[in-house]
């Protein structure tokens, strides 16, 4: 059964920082991994999608890795920004599944 | 802990027919739902934010005469595909907002998905 941790539950950090956020999954024959932004009591938005075959996406100051092998996935935000906190979730898609991790809550301080 | 049901779970239907599908919250009531879409090889995208007793809000490029929302009561919302097409075969999700108590905050509760397949 496929289980999707994310690690921190709860981050935060100064604004300007660099960070990381981390993605673990258990069966590695996924589809593809996602990430998602989720601000409070709206709906997600998709930031990043890595295919199975490739190894990295970038977007703006966000870059999502995947190592298939290892089960993870990695979320790097530079620069970080007051509008950047938010709740990422990270979500591998296999077989008409969609399974989410729980979540990690990130907070930049001004 | 919290459940949300999708029904069906899979779902084949000639062009040009209507496909109805429910998004149940089953233990709590939820004044938002959100529907997803996924296209192969895509990632999950909002289609639109239903809110219980009110008109569902539409992200850009979805059209709302297609894509039929009722929310009529707090563990109910429904998505009916209207006269479907084949390029309207997708990986359908929704999800509810939960309030959990003792946390002060939101979950997003997922439902299982619904395969829609237009012949």
């Amino acid at each position: 059964k496929q289980e999707v941790t994310q690690i921190p539950a709860a981050l935060s950090v100064p604004e300007g920082e660099n960070l990381v956020l981390n993605c673990s999954f258990t069966d590695s024959a996924i589809y593809n991994l996602q990430w998602f932004r989720q601000d409070p009591g709206k709906g997600l938005t998709s930031l990043l999608l890595i295919q199975s075959s490739q190894r990295e996406q970038t977007s703006g100051r966000l870059n999502a890795s995947l190592d298939k092998s290892s089960g993870r996935s990695t979320l790097y935000i530079a620069a970080s920004q007051p509008g950047d906190s938010a709740t990422y979730l990270c979500a591998v898609f296999r077989d008409d599944k969609i399974i989410f991790g729980k979540g990690t809550r990130l907070h930049i301080l001004p | 802990g919290a459940v949300v049901s999708q029904h069906p779970s899979w779902v084949i239907c000639k062009s040009g027919t209507s496909v109805k599908i429910e998004c149940r919250s089953l233990d709590f009531q939820a004044t938002t739902m959100f529907w997803y879409r996924q296209f192969p090889k895509q990632s999950l995208m909002l289609m639109a934010t239903s809110n219980e007793g009110s008109k569902a809000t539409y992200e850009q490029g979805v059209e709302k005469d297609k894509f039929l929302i009722n929310h009529a009561s707090l563990t109910l919302s429904t998505l009916t595909v209207t006269s479907a097409h084949p390029e309207d075969s997708s990986f359908y999700i929704c999800s509810a907002l939960g309030q959990v108590k003792v946390l002060a905050k939101n979950i997003q509760y997922f439902g299982a998905g619904t395969r829609l397949s237009v012949l």
